[in-house]
């Protein structure tokens, strides 16, 4: 079974710079996460969907960061523009549904805003 | 809102040794607790998940417990070795995961 795909692997932009990551989810799972975790802490929830529709992005900082799951499989998050704190690993993951389910995690995009 | 603590923030241990990774929640209204491993530059590897209903769950040499009326589980790892260093996470879960900081873990030969 594939696992949660991610691209980048890696970014480098200047602040002010716009930059988009793409997930790709396990085949069939309707939930999809992205987290954001900043060096040395824990992974924090930016927005949750469940098929296309958003559950949770109270966390999302929408005046810069966009997040779309067209036809509820693929999901990109944008961020446009970038600022020096936005530098951080983004995390996508994916779980079948519902809240008991075993959620599975890509290997994540490093952004290092400059 | 859902808060996780981990205990101790970092470990050093020699190889072989039997060491518990402790974990705290302040919502117990929780489906499910999941243990993760993150390797440097890596993603999250899942270890573990424990239903709510559950009290442990176990996959080789690692258990873990769950206690959901006091918000705590323990990841038990048996026998150390030198490739369990990483840093080791928990979540809970609701309809979402919650993460604390983790515990860096370093096991030396």
């Amino acid at each position: 079974e594939a696992g949660v795909a991610q691209s980048p692997r890696y970014k480098i932009i200047e602040k002010r710079q716009s930059v988009a990551f793409w997930c790709n989810p396990i085949s069939g799972h309707a939930t999809l996460y992205w987290y954001q975790q900043i060096l040395g802490q824990g992974p924090k929830l930016l927005i949750q969907f469940q098929n296309n529709g958003v559950v949770d992005d109270s966390q999302l900082p929408k005046d810069r960061f966009s997040a779309e799951r067209l036809k509820g499989v693929d999901s990109t998050l944008k961020i446009q523009p970038a600022k020096l704190e936005d530098s951080a690993v983004y995390l996508c993951a994916s779980s079948f549904g519902g809240g008991s389910t075993e959620a599975f995690f890509g290997q994540g995009t490093r952004l290092t805003v400059v | 809102k859902q808060e996780v603590t981990q205990i101790p923030a970092a470990l050093s241990v020699p190889e072989g040794e039997n060491l518990v990774l402790n974990c705290s929640f302040t919502d117990s209204a929780i489906y499910n607790l999941q243990w993760f491993r993150q390797d440097p530059g890596k993603g999250l590897t899942s270890l573990l998940l424990i239903q709510s209903s559950q009290r442990e769950q176990t996959s080789g040499r690692l258990n873990a417990s769950l206690d959901k009326s006091s918000g705590r589980s323990t990841l038990y790892i048996a026998a150390s070795q030198p490739g369990d260093s990483a840093t080791y996470l928990c979540a809970p879960g609701e309809s979402k995961l919650t993460f604390g900081t983790g515990t860096r873990l370093q096991v030396t030969l």
